[in-house]
C-alpha cells in the first residue's frame, strides 16, 4: 500500500500567517491527491483535488501543488475560520490512504 | 446535486453485527466506484473499503478484512457495509464517498462498539 507522510502534525499560527503543510507519498502517485479541511463534529470538506485544482466555492487563499511523491498545501493568509485539521489523501490506485492530519491552532 | 446519506449506525456489543447503508442521489450511481472511510474518536481518517462501479473489484483495509463486506445495488442507488465480529476499535463515524474527481462525501453515521 502507498503510505502518506504528512507534516507537521500540529502547527501554531496567527491570523494573517502563511501556512504550509506537506505530504510525501511512498511511491509515485502522479497528481492523484486530495486535500481536506475538517472541523470538529463535521465531515471532511474537500478543498483541493488532483493536487492543485481548487474545489468550487473554496476561497482562493487555499492552494495545492506538487506531483509524483511530494505535495504542498498552502493557506496564503490564515483566517480565523481556517482553524481546523487538514488531511491529504492519495487515490492513485484502488486502495486509498490518508495522511495523519495536521491540526492548525492559534 | 450529489447527495450521499449514511444510515444504520448505532450501539452494538463486541462480537456483534451491524449493517450500514449509503443512499445516493443526484448522480449516476452505477457509473462510480465508491469508498467507505471511517474515523475513530479523536483520530484521523482511515480508508476501509472500495468497490468498483459494477462490483468488478472490492478491496478492504487489513484491519477489517474477513469481517466486513461491501456491496452495492445499482438499481437502488445504494451502497452497503456489512460489519461482523465487531471490536471496540471499530467505533467511529463511517462515511461513504464517491471515488470520483472531485469526490463527494456523506455526513457519516456513528458506530459505537461497547459492552
Amino acid at each position: 500500500d502507498i503510505q502518506m507522510t504528512q507534516s507537521p502534525s500540529t502547527r501554531s499560527a496567527a491570523v494573517g500567517d502563511r501556512v504550509t503543510i506537506t505530504c510525501q507519498a511512498s511511491q509515485d502517485i502522479k497528481s492523484f491527491l486530495n486535500w481536506y479541511q475538517q472541523k470538529p463534529g463535521k465531515a471532511p470538506r474537500l478543498l483541493i483535488y488532483d493536487a492543485s485544482h481548487l474545489e468550487a466555492g473554496v476561497p482562493s487563499r487555499f492552494s495545492g501543488s506538487g506531483s509524483g511523491t511530494n505535495f504542498t498545501f498552502t493557506i496564503s493568509s490564515l483566517h480565523p475560520e481556517d482553524i481546523a485539521t487538514y488531511y491529504c489523501q492519495q487515490y492513485a490506485n484502488l486502495v486509498d490512504t490518508f495522511g495523519q492530519g495536521t491540526r492548525l491552532e492559534v | 446535486e450529489v447527495q450521499l446519506e449514511e444510515s444504520g449506525g448505532g450501539l452494538v456489543k463486541p462480537g456483534g453485527s451491524l449493517r450500514l447503508s449509503c443512499a445516493a442521489s443526484g448522480f449516476t450511481f452505477s457509473s462510480y466506484s465508491m469508498n467507505w472511510v471511517r474515523q475513530a474518536p479523536g483520530k484521523g481518517l482511515e480508508w476501509v473499503s472500495s468497490i468498483g462501479s459494477n462490483n468488478n473489484y472490492i478491496y478492504y483495509a487489513d484491519s477489517v478484512k474477513g469481517r466486513f463486506t461491501t456491496s452495492r445495488d445499482n438499481a437502488k442507488n445504494s451502497l452497503s457495509l456489512q460489519m461482523n465480529s465487531l471490536r471496540d476499535e471499530d467505533t467511529g463515524v463511517y462515511y461513504c464517498a464517491t471515488r470520483a474527481t472531485p469526490t463527494r462525501w456523506g455526513q457519516g453515521t456513528l458506530v459505537i462498539v461497547s459492552s
